[in-house]
């Protein structure tokens, strides 16, 4: 069947250090991925996109990585601040203009 | 950026009644729009996909007899909870895509916490 896994533990740092989320996903062949972050009670606001053909691709203080032969992504924060703690969501390309997102992973940067 | 509004961003029902939730898209036409329903701490469930001027498509498992989807114009999609019950009480969210820039990314409106008593 077709997986979005993410990280359901919350990821505590401290402030400034590197923020690491992984994505991994099974039987999908997704032409893109996205992530995107939510805040509680809010809908989620869209961060990047990364194409099938691109391995990587930066927004400020924001990395994403797409491995198409591990079936992961991977998403820093770098510099990590406070304000940087929220529900951060991976979303795929599920044909038909879908999009299918994983259950997220809780972020909290500790000052 | 995009910008989807969603009216009411809260409401109290009581069971047995019907909630209309109103999703617009501000300053883009959405041929598609997308309507999602989001337990505490779960992932967004898609519900249904809205579309302008037809019929909605609706996802396995969700009743369209329940929820009634209506996208009458290019910026404005209803989702109609109809003989609402306890457990239909849920975070809806809608979304669209501003297809006409090639744009894949959703924008999703501030979502209605919808509660039956």
């Amino acid at each position: 069947s077709q997986k979005i896994e993410q990280n359901s533990e919350a990821l505590n740092i401290q402030e400034g250090k590197t923020a690491t989320l992984t994505c991994n996903y099974t039987n999908y062949s997704p032409a893109y991925l996205q992530w995107y972050r939510q805040d509680p009670g809010r809908g989620p606001v869209f961060l990047l996109l990364i194409r099938e053909n691109e391995k990587e691709k930066r927004k400020e203080r924001l990395k994403v990585t797409f491995d198409t032969t591990l079936k992961q992504s991977l998403f820093h924060i770098t510099a990590s601040q406070p304000a940087d703690s929220a529900t951060y969501l991976c979303a795929l390309e599920g044909g038909g203009f879908k999009t299918i997102f994983g259950a997220g992973t809780r972020l909290f940067v500790k000052a | 950026g995009a910008v989807v509004s969603q009216h009411p961003s809260r409401v109290i029902c009581k069971s047995g009644t019907s909630v209309k939730i109103e999703c617009r898209s501000l300053d883009f036409q959405a041929t598609t729009m997308f309507w999602y329903r989001q337990f505490p701490k779960q992932s967004l469930m898609l519900m249904a996909t809205s579309n302008e001027g037809s019929k909605a498509t609706y996802e396995q498992g969700v009743e369209k007899d329940k929820f009634l989807i209506n996208h009458a114009s290019l910026t404005l999609s209803t989702l109609t909870v109809t003989s609402a019950h306890p457990e239909d009480s849920s975070f809806y969210i809608c979304s669209a895509n501003d297809r006409d820039r090639g744009s894949y990314e959703q924008y999703f409106g501030p979502g209605t916490r919808l509660t039956v008593t």
